[in-house]
């Protein structure tokens, strides 16, 4: 099956510094990636839509200046997580669309984030 | 807008003994619907997934989940649950046009009893 990377799983920074977070589909091209963050014992609420070559959706909410989206490729987007703070830890996992047409997302293994 | 809900925050089954998770959704189409699996500190891994056709549908690890449109349903089940199934379970549905984000449910924790 296909499958999504994402780098590194544990990270743990310094308030504010930032973070840069890699979502990678390695074996098919995806258009269209997705963020989500993770609180804990929550469920997965969408954060950003990731777009190649345009600028990312965000959602109500997400502040785009602090969560900065980069789809510079058709298999790689990145979350930095700019000047980290530790209301910002939580676990962020990426999700990829095959460009293939196909129905089904594929998930990362997510990252988990500690800002001390 | 869509949504889903699962009752259930936690379940637990005894080793051995069958097992139904809920999930309940809003939608104002037919929609995609999916079952994930989350381990600790783990992403998401898809159990199975209803697109169309027989609304019965299989998954891996032994699971199925059934849909049933006049009840807005798709509850998951395992006839044997297995100590190495406890984990998260996520309920999720999606629009059925073009590349959709999920809303998922917030989650049902199964802890597996000897």
């Amino acid at each position: 099956g296909a499958v999504v990377s994402q780098h590194p799983s544990r990270v743990i920074c310094k308030s504010g510094t930032s973070v840069k977070i890699e979502c990678r589909s390695l074996d098919f091209q995806a258009t269209t990636m997705f963020w989500y963050r993770q609180f804990p014992k929550q469920s997965l609420m969408l954060m950003a839509t990731s777009n190649e070559g345009s600028k990312a959706t965000y959602e109500q909410g997400v502040e785009k200046d602090k969560f900065l989206i980069n789809h510079a490729s058709l298999t790689l987007s990145t979350l930095t997580v700019t000047s980290a703070h530790p209301e910002d830890s939580s676990f962020y996992i990426c999700s990829a669309f095959p460009d293939t047409g196909d129905t089904e997302a594929f998930f990362g293994q997510g990252t988990r984030l500690t800002v001390v | 807008a869509q949504s889903v809900t699962q009752p259930d925050i936690h379940i637990t089954v005894s080793e051995g003994a069958s097992l139904e998770l809920r999930c309940n959704y809003s939608y104002g189409a037919t929609p995609y619907l999916f079952w994930y699996v989350q381990s600790p500190g783990q992403g998401l891994q898809l159990l199975l997934k209803y697109f169309s056709g027989d609304t019965l549908v299989q998954g891996i690890k032994g699971f199925e989940a059934e849909f049933k449109r006049s009840q807005s349903s798709f509850n998951l089940r395992k006839p044997s649950v297995h100590w190495s199934d406890a984990a998260e379970y996520f309920c999720a549905v999606g629009a059925r046009s073009g590349y959709s984000t999920l809303t998922f449910g917030k989650g049902t924790m199964l802890l597996v009893s000897p």
